[in-house]
């Protein structure tokens, strides 16, 4: 069993609609969580990170974390064509310099 | 700022042949990082350098050496290439208390 388990997709949904996105994992150590969005031939870049359990919001982009159910979710409001790429999720016990554990991956697509 | 750069970006290698794969940042990062990028398997860490000086294992490093030359540089090195190899490679820099990382574009490398 993989630590981080994530849907593939692909997931695709109209222009405007809310999007989510969900990752469960195993490992009852991870503290910190990512999100990461990456273009199609592009390397991942970070969109958003959280620690613990709780909700972080970013403009139209809301992570929120269930550590008593293992589980991280991404929330896209009010989505967008450009919003059409890869999310990975990323989880990792400790904080800097250390090791993350990645999703492998959702694709959306956001049909104008 | 040029961030994290890779060379090459695309490289096809005969089974049992040898090649450096380069990876230099200018985001003065502490620690850097060599993932491998394969279809529904999400991003696997290969070796790590949390400083200059130190390297250590990943998720899958056989096959693999390392070298972090100096703060900038981290190089991969694939001493006998087997098809098992073929993947996108991607190094990235890492910094701040959430270790966000920053990816470089990756390297598509094919190994017939």
């Amino acid at each position: 069993q993989k630590e981080v388990e994530q849907d593939p997709g692909p997931l695709s949904v109209p222009e405007g609609a809310i999007v989510s996105l969900n990752c469960t994992y195993s490992n009852s150590a991870f503290q910190y969580f990512m999100w990461y969005r990456q273009y199609s031939r592009k390397g991942p870049e970070l969109l958003m990170y959280t620690y613990s359990s709780g909700n972080k919001e970013d403009g139209r982009f809301t992570a929120q974390v269930d550590k008593s159910s293992k589980y991280i979710s991404l929330f896209i409001r009010d989505s967008q064509p450009s919003d059409s790429a890869t999310y990975l999720c990323a989880m990792s016990p400790y904080s800097s310099a250390s090791k993350i554990i990645f999703g492998s991956g959702t694709r959306l697509s956001i049909r104008p | 700022n040029a961030g994290v750069t890779q060379t090459p970006k695309f490289q096809v290698l005969k089974t049992g042949q040898s090649m450096t794969l380069q990876c230099a940042q200018d985001m003065n990062h502490n620690s850097m990082y060599w993932y491998r990028q394969d279809p529904g398997m999400g991003l696997r860490l290969i070796y790590y350098s949390a400083s200059e000086g130190t390297t250590d294992k990943g998720e899958v490093p056989n096959g693999y050496n390392v070298s972090r030359l100096n703060k900038r540089e981290f190089s991969l090195r694939l001493e006998s290439a087997a098809p098992s190899q073929t993947s996108v490679y991607f190094c990235a820099g890492g910094t701040g208390y959430y270790n966000e990382q920053f990816f470089g574009p990756g390297t598509r490398l094919t190994v017939l």
